[in-house]
């Protein structure tokens, strides 16, 4: 299994400009997440989803859009980014539907450091 | 919304000591406590958890303690070791089993562990 799995590793954007950050997961897992991680504020929950069509809105999820379509995978869109926006984004993925692992404890891909210049 | 705070953000100790990290939650309906480490470059990864239902879990070197009437959990590593360095996070959620909390993870700021040898 690859886990979760994360593209791309990084990028650099102009104000202004849009972009797509794919999260993978091989392991059949429910639940999906993205957070960003910033200096000094640990991991903030952008947005998040229970299943395949469904997402939902975490705690800092202004400028952001996401989508799954596929359960194995979750996207998160910038339409417009802003400098703001420069962090290293994690996705994680937990609740397996079946089999023996435990429930909660969520999977991290490797993250995406994304510069908005 | 659930607000975790953890210290110290920066320990140092000497290989074979002791450290202890330290987080307090302010939600008294979470009840599902995770710690994850993250070396550099990579996603943060589950090391150890604990329940409302526990006051206490081991694992080798490494413990978790919680105080549900205080409102803290605590991570205790002994004789630590040079591969101990990275960055510890602690996190408040509720189990995804039985509850709506879709396993939302609150996460501390972070505490940037060193082990000189």
């Amino acid at each position: 299994n690859a886990g979760v799995t994360q593209t791309p590793k990084f990028r650099v954007l102009k104000t202004g400009q849009s972009m797509t950050l794919l999260c993978a997961q091989d392991m059949n897992h429910e639940y999906m997440y993205w957070y960003r991680q910033d200096p000094g504020m640990g991991l903030r929950l952008i947005h998040y989803s229970v299943g395949e069509g469904t997402t939902a809105k975490g705690e800092v999820p202004d400028g952001y859009n996401v989508s799954r379509l596929k359960k194995q995978n979750f996207l998160l869109g910038l339409e417009s980014a802003a400098p703001s926006q420069t962090s290293v984004y994690f996705c994680a993925s937990s609740y397996p539907i079946s089999g023996a692992a435990a429930l909660d404890e969520q999977y991290f891909g490797p993250g995406t450091r994304l510069t908005v210049t | 919304g659930e607000n975790v705070e953890q210290h110290p953000s920066t320990l140092s100790v000497q290989e074979g000591d002791s450290a202890v990290i330290k987080c307090t939650y302010s939600d008294s309906a979470s009840n599902y406590f995770p710690w994850y480490k993250q070396e550099l470059g990579k996603g943060p990864q589950l090391i150890i958890d604990i329940r409302s239902n526990v006051g206490e879990k081991k694992d080798q070197r490494i413990a978790v303690t919680l105080n549900k009437t205080a409102k803290h959990f605590s991570l205790h590593i002994t004789e630590t070791q040079p591969e101990d360095s990275a960055v510890y996070f602690c996190a408040a959620s509720s189990p995804v089993a039985g509850g709506t909390s879709y396993g939302k993870l609150t996460f501390g700021q972070g505490t940037i562990l060193t082990v000189h040898p």
